[in-house]
């Protein structure tokens, strides 16, 4: 069972349309987290959002974090071909003392000048 | 300097082999991770593990297994390599703690032929 439902899996779309990605779980996170992962490189992280609701800005990026904080979305607004990667949400959970991301699947996008 | 690396890069070995994959941060944290990509590039969580708990991830054959000489260091050493095995391999760390940030090396592209 995957924790984290990440969609759209793939997605491609033109120079400065809107996109918005999406992170859904029936667990409660204590936080959840955002990286980009370029090809041959590992993820590098772009947000955390830890409180339910609280919404983040990155430039044109935009993050929120759903209010049970079992969700979250990234949208990029007038996306540019430098947007290009791989974008994974990663869930933050404690358990027998211990501190663990999960990670969704991902989603590849791809933006074309 | 490079916060977190693994060596080698590429690995590229017979089936039955034993192979090491070595990893150090330089950043003092306390927790490090193996993480494990497919082609499908699912990043799955391997192991955690601070100077107190090694924390597996309970798929994990027991075929793997992590090594930490000091703080600074997780190696992951795998016996008996099959076909299946053949991914790309993540050495991450972070400080312990919640909502902390994970640091990615660039990772090991491991092929079993």
């Amino acid at each position: 069972t995957q924790l984290l439902e990440q969609s759209p899996q793939f997605l491609s779309i033109q120079e400065g349309e809107n996109l918005t990605v999406y992170c859904n779980s029936s667990s409660v996170f204590s936080s959840l987290q955002w990286y980009r992962q370029e090809p041959g490189e590992g993820p590098v992280l772009l947000v955390t959002v830890v409180t339910g609701g609280e919404v983040k800005k990155l430039k044109r990026l935009t993050f929120q974090f759903g209010d049970a904080r079992k969700d979250s979305s990234l949208h990029i607004t007038a996306a540019q071909p430098g947007d290009t990667g791989l974008y994974l949400c990663a869930g933050a959970r404690s358990g027998a003392g211990s501190y663990q991301l999960t990670f969704g699947k991902g989603t590849k996008l791809s933006v074309i000048p | 300097d490079t916060a977190v690396s693994q060596t080698p890069k590429y690995l590229v070995t017979q089936m039955g082999n034993d192979k090491s994959i070595k990893c150090e941060q330089n950043l003092g944290h306390d927790t490090m991770y193996w993480y494990k990509q497919d082609s499908k590039k699912f990043l799955k969580i391997m192991f955690s593990y601070n100077n107190k708990e090694l924390i597996i991830n309970e798929t994990v054959p027991n075929r793997f297994s992590p090594k930490s000489p000091d703080k600074a260091h997780l190696n992951l050493h795998i016996n008996s390599l099959e076909l299946g095995d053949s991914a790309v391999y993540f050495c991450a760390s972070s400080k312990t703690g919640m909502n902390t940030e994970a640091f990615f090396g660039q990772g090991t592209r491991l092929t079993v032929v």
